[in-house]
């Protein structure tokens, strides 16, 4: 089972802060993804990435940045957080461009005072 | 991006009875259809997927079904126990230029023993 790891597990941060969550992946998958899940909304991708210093636009990408620094490690940077960005953060990995399923860590739970 | 519709968004179930939950897509290009189980404080993780060369997979006792025409797909899990009792997501997924996966707002289902 591929792993995908992730943290922190939890954080709290005030208006304005700087957050940023990271996860890493140790399977030499090529794409890294990072999803928030909100109730009613289901998981939506944020920022994407196929390998080191790619990043592709998600589809709620507003607020936020994200860095892939190696084929491992991948970043999501809230610069200036906001309220609306609580939620819980899903980092996950998949092997390559042919329909591979995901892996998916356990999950940041960001509140945002 | 691709927009995908699960319903139901809540079901609730007798033990032993079987239990469908229905998606539908956009994008006639999507050709991958993966189905995630994310139970309480957990990740998701991959039950069972299909792709667009089928129309029918089963895996004991979870049924998937594509209607590459109507572009539809569903899950019926089959004899559901209190250990169904999970959110499960539907997806949506095509490899042409980066790969990119939309995911449903979810099913939450319970199982009443």
């Amino acid at each position: 089972e591929a792993a995908v790891t992730q943290s922190p597990r939890n954080k709290v941060t005030v208006t304005g802060g700087n957050v940023t969550l990271s996860c890493r992946q140790t399977n030499s998958h090529n794409y890294m993804y990072w999803y928030r899940q909100d109730t009613g909304h289901g998981l939506r991708l944020i920022h994407y990435s196929y390998g080191a210093g790619n990043l592709q636009i998600g589809d709620v990408p507003d607020g936020y940045k994200a860095t892939r620094t190696t084929q491992e490690d991948f970043f999501l940077l809230l610069e200036l957080a906001s309220p609306s960005q609580t939620s819980l953060y899903f980092c996950a990995s998949s092997r390559d461009r042919d329909n591979e399923r995901l892996f998916f860590g356990h999950g940041t739970k960001l509140s945002v005072l | 991006g691709e927009q995908v519709e699960q319903l139901p968004s809540i079901l609730r179930v007798q033990e032993g009875s079987s239990a469908s939950i229905n998606c539908s897509y956009e994008d006639s290009a999507s050709n991958y259809f993966p189905w995630y189980k994310q139970e309480p404080g957990e990740n998701p993780k991959l039950i069972i997927d299909i792709r667009s060369n089928m129309e029918r997979k089963q895996i004991q006792e979870l049924i998937v079904l594509l209607d590459k025409k109507a572009k539809r797909f569903s899950l019926h899990i089959t004899d559901t126990q209190p250990g169904d009792s999970a959110m499960y997501f539907c997806a949506a997924s095509r490899n042409t230029g980066y790969q990119n996966f939309y995911f449903g707002k979810g099913t939450s289902l319970t199982v009443i023993p």
